[in-house]
């Protein structure tokens, strides 16, 4: 059974740093792109970053709103992806979720999803 | 980034009724070396994480029901609930994922009429 756990959320106030964590298991976690996805309350769905597997480079790609105070990294040795956010916003405040992307079998959209982790930022 | 815009934002369908959500991407998302769509539909319900329905705008994942349908290629596409089942109450995203940066449509809020 694939399973991903998120965790590192909770309450942190604005401008502090907050590294989140996804392992994974049930599926060959190195072959597969990783990628963040979060949710203000209420509101839609917005990718925010993503890790390609080693075969492809292990590069990343962000979000425009994201990109210079999010990091997305892996560690395949312990099939656990992070997302390391900087410099917290209150519109940072969501359920972050992880989410398999790509794999060896090709782009089929994100078939696995964490039950995702809170993030609130506020003072 | 590729813009993805569903359209209505809210539909109320009666139990045994067809709902039919359209989305729309700012350019084509159609994949050359294979000539498919790189585009999702997603279901997500109330406290749940979401869940992938469709992918290459037509082909259903394992295990969703054949009264879902995606259709539609290039810049447009359809999801279809043939007979709008209590069950699928629920918010539906379409998805790119041609560019490196991903995108989801807004939303479609599917309710019981």
């Amino acid at each position: 059974e694939v399973q991903l756990v998120e965790s590192g959320g909770g309450f942190i106030q604005p401008g502090r740093s907050l590294r989140l964590s996804c392992t994974a298991s049930g599926f060959t976690f190195g072959d597969y792109a990783m990628s963040w996805v979060r949710q203000a309350p209420g509101k839609g769905l917005e990718w925010v970053g993503f890790i390609r597997s080693k075969t492809y480079g292990g590069t990343t790609e962000y979000a425009a709103s994201v990109r210079g105070r999010f990091t997305v990294s892996r560690d395949d040795t312990k099939s656990t992806a992070y997302l390391q956010v900087n410099s917290l916003k209150t519109e940072d405040t969501a359920v972050y979720y992880c989410t398999g992307d790509c794999g060896s079998d090709g782009c089929r959209g994100f078939g696995y999803w964490g039950q995702g982790t809170l993030v609130t930022v506020s003072s | 980034d590729i813009v993805m815009t569903q359209s209505p934002d809210s539909l109320a369908v009666s139990l045994g009724e067809r709902a039919t959500i359209n989305c729309k991407s700012s350019q084509s998302v159609l994949y050359s070396s294979n000539n498919k769509n790189r585009l999702a539909w997603y279901q997500q319900k109330p406290g749940q994480p979401p869940k992938l329905l469709i992918y290459w705008a037509s082909t259903r994942e394992s295990g969703v029901p054949d009264r879902f349908t995606g259709s539609g290629s290039g810049t447009d596409f359809t999801l279809t609930i043939s007979s709008l089942q209590a069950e699928d109450v629920a918010v539906y995203y379409c998805q790119q994922y041609y560019s490196p940066l991903r995108t989801f449509g807004q939303g479609t809020k599917v309710e019981i009429k």
